[in-house]
């Protein structure tokens, strides 16, 4: 049973407009939540991050909103670039064995920005 | 700088043979992790060491074995590989495992196919 979910496994936007990635999840245990983007053949790397105590964190381009009350959280893009074309991953951090955090991801979202 | 590396890039076992899946860091992270990344499954938790001289199981530890060597590396061996293992293998470290907002960096991975 998927605790992280992002519901579609691909997106296709175009170069200058917005991309929207969306990530649900069931457990209201957690209590932060990153983003992540994978490129092929190499690993994800972290792109931003979220307290569940904010509803809003922004990087440059990048925007996560979180909205508890429907345990949906979702990554804007703007503006989108080809470069942005990639995989990203929605994680959740949840405590594990005592003070130990573990990270439930979803399955991914992948973005293709076109020219 | 290199980050976390991983060896090997790329390997073919046959059912029953072992084999042993290198990961070092260089960032002086305290915590190490083995991921497994199948289709439709996202990335599961293998085995992870939250400081040098520990580890502890994941999600899914059946099958695997793992040595924290010294602090930069962090090995995972497979005694008798099954085609179930047939894998994208990512390794990861972060500064401190425990903390809420400790982020974790990747390796490039390993895709390992068990015939």
């Amino acid at each position: 049973d998927q605790q992280v979910k992002q519901n579609s496994p691909s997106l296709s936007v175009q170069e200058g407009r917005i991309s929207i990635l969306n990530c649900d999840y069931t457990n209201s245990m957690f209590d932060y939540f990153l983003w992540y983007k994978k490129y092929p053949a190499e690993g994800p790397t972290f792109l931003i991050s979220i307290s569940s105590i904010k509803d809003k964190n922004e990087d440059g381009r990048f925007t996560v909103f979180l909205n508890k009350s429907a345990k949906h959280l979702s990554l804007h893009i703007v503006p989108s670039q080809p470069g942005d074309s990639a995989v990203y991953f929605c994680a959740a951090s949840a405590r594990w064995a005592g003070n130990n955090r573990k990270l439930i991801w979803g399955l991914g979202t992948s973005l293709g920005v076109n020219p | 700088n290199a980050g976390v590396t991983q060896t090997p890039k790329f390997q073919v076992l046959k059912t029953g043979q072992s084999m042993t899946l290198q990961c070092a860091q260089d960032m002086n992270h305290n915590s190490m992790y083995w991921y497994r990344q199948d289709p439709g499954m996202g990335l599961r938790l293998i085995y992870y060491s939250a400081s040098e001289g520990t580890t502890d199981k994941g999600e899914v530890p059946n099958g695997y074995n793992v040595s924290r060597l010294n602090k930069r590396e962090f090995s995972l061996r497979l005694e008798s590989a099954a085609p179930s293992q047939t894998s994208v293998y990512f390794c990861a470290s972060s500064p401190k495992g425990g903390g809420i907002t400790d982020t974790q960096y990747f390796g490039p991975g390993t895709r390992l196919t068990v015939l």
